[in-house]
């Protein structure tokens, strides 16, 4: 199974772009990079996904490097509300029964 | 709102009590989930449900115990439950269980286990 690499911590300031940055490695050609956040004692929230190319949607762009061994989620103008953990997942499994598997992410804090 | 709803929010009970959680989704998704989340640990997956069967059990204790009655819902049977089993009680569900789904969960259940 592929697993990720993530900073502990970060910290940006309002209104800046953050780039939380993820290493994997390991992955395989037909798995995919999936970010998701969690703000304090909630459920996490889907952010974004992607195999091959680059991402972007309302929330926030993912950029995957050519050889997939990393990649890196861009909050293009961070808020106070945007202070989470946020989890770079590589999806396993075999078959068709693919987990969804959550290690211990990046804390972002947004600062005034 | 996510469209995966927990009940209830926050739940308190004695070692001997016995108590289901309740999650419930209308987003017309096949596989749902359950996740445990302690305090400073990482999510654990718990239980995988796919159109109502149940897929994976991931070595949890017998005092835990799933009900998927229909692809809508899915229940948490509680009972004779420790003080460590306190923690956040996430459920989760996604179109299937292929590759390339999303999950959507729901903001969890607080049990404390006293």
């Amino acid at each position: 199974d592929a697993k990720t690499t993530q900073p502990t911590s970060m910290d940006c300031a309002e209104g800046r772009a953050a780039n939380l940055p993820c290493n994997h490695s390991t992955i395989s050609g037909n798995e995919y990079v999936y970010w998701y956040r969690q703000i304090h004692s909630q459920g996490p929230q889907y952010i974004i996904h992607g195999l091959k190319n680059n991402e972007t949607n309302e929330m926030a762009s993912l950029i995957i490097t050519e050889d997939r061994k990393s990649s890196t989620l861009i909050l293009p103008h961070a808020t106070l509300r945007d202070t989470a953990v946020y989890y770079c997942i590589v999806r396993v499994g075999r078959g068709s029964n693919y987990k969804l598997t959550f290690g211990k992410g990046t804390l972002l804090t947004v600062n005034p | 709102e996510t469209g995966v709803t927990q009940t209830p929010r926050h739940l308190v009970m004695g070692m001997t009590n016995k108590k289901s959680l309740k999650c419930e989704q209308h987003l017309g998704h096949n596989a749902m989930y359950w996740y445990k989340q302690s305090a400073k640990k990482p999510l654990e997956l718990m239980f995988v449900y796919s159109l109502e069967e149940r897929v994976e059990n991931n070595s949890v204790p017998s005092r835990f115990s799933p009900e998927c009655p229909n692809s809508s819902h899915l229940f948490l049977h509680l009972h004779t439950l420790q003080p460590e089993d306190s923690a956040l009680y996430l459920c989760a569900s996604s179109q299937d269980l292929g590759q390339g789904y999303g999950y959507t969960f729901g903001s969890g259940t607080r049990l404390t286990v006293v």
